[in-house]
């Protein structure tokens, strides 16, 4: 079967860095994403890994390591508006049906 | 911008009704989803479709159907709803080939009575 795996819940101070991890195991592998979802919105897009190693995007960075079906998402100097829920998902294939995570709800404390 | 445009933010319909859930993307994809999010259970994939007329079900099609009759237009039906089909629901679309990221309208709040 397909499974992806994250934390329900981390907390942090403003100005900490947080590290959310995600383990997968997916019929196929084209790519693994993080997306920022605040509470009754959509999600929005952060980042994608497809090869092994380091994606950094400022404050933001995504690691992959394929052989071990494991990425994380790295936030730093966190501030009180990245408090959100942070979803991990795979592309299996090429025709984009996204397995997801559950997500990680991450609270941003003063 | 890339746009996925839900007509309908916050519904609220009685069990049994028939609803409509109605979505257009602006960016020419050929993948368009359904899928259904709830507390603790992330988010679970209804209805897929690949191209006009073509539909393919997800995980949790029960209860479900769709309409897939233009590119643009993705639409969700709910023939008999259901207290258990309450839930927030998303639509997204995907350009087919590979490393493209999925794009979300943002989403439809359901309340069945």
């Amino acid at each position: 079967g397909q499974n992806i795996d994250q934390p329900t819940e981390m907390t942090a101070t403003e100005g900490a860095i947080v590290q959310i991890n995600c383990t997968y195991q997916t019929s196929g592998f084209n790519g693994l994403f993080w997306y920022q979802q605040h509470a009754g919105e959509a999600p929005t897009f952060l980042s994608y890994n497809v090869l092994d190693g380091l994606e950094e995007k400022g404050r933001f960075s995504s690691f992959l390591s394929r052989s071990k079906g494991y990425s994380y998402l790295l936030l730093k100097e966190l501030q009180m508006k990245d408090s959100a829920s942070y979803l991990c998902a795979v592309n299996p294939d090429s025709w984009g049906k996204f397995q997801f995570g559950a997500g990680t709800q991450v609270v941003v404390t003063p | 911008d890339v746009k996925v445009t839900q007509s309908s933010r916050y519904l609220v319909k009685r069990t049994g009704e028939k609803v409509f859930l109605e979505c257009v993307q602006d960016m020419d994809h050929e993948n368009m989803f359904w899928y259904r999010q709830d507390p603790g259970l992330g988010l679970r994939l209804i209805y897929f479709s690949y191209d006009v007329k073509m539909k393919e079900k997800g995980d949790i099609p029960e209860g479900y159907s769709v309409s897939r009759e233009k590119k643009e237009r993705f639409s969700l039906i709910l023939e008999s709803a259901s207290t258990n089909q309450t839930s927030m629901y998303l639509c997204a679309s995907v350009r087919q080939g590979e490393g493209n990221t999925i794009y979300f309208g943002e989403g439809s709040w359901l309340t069945v009575v």
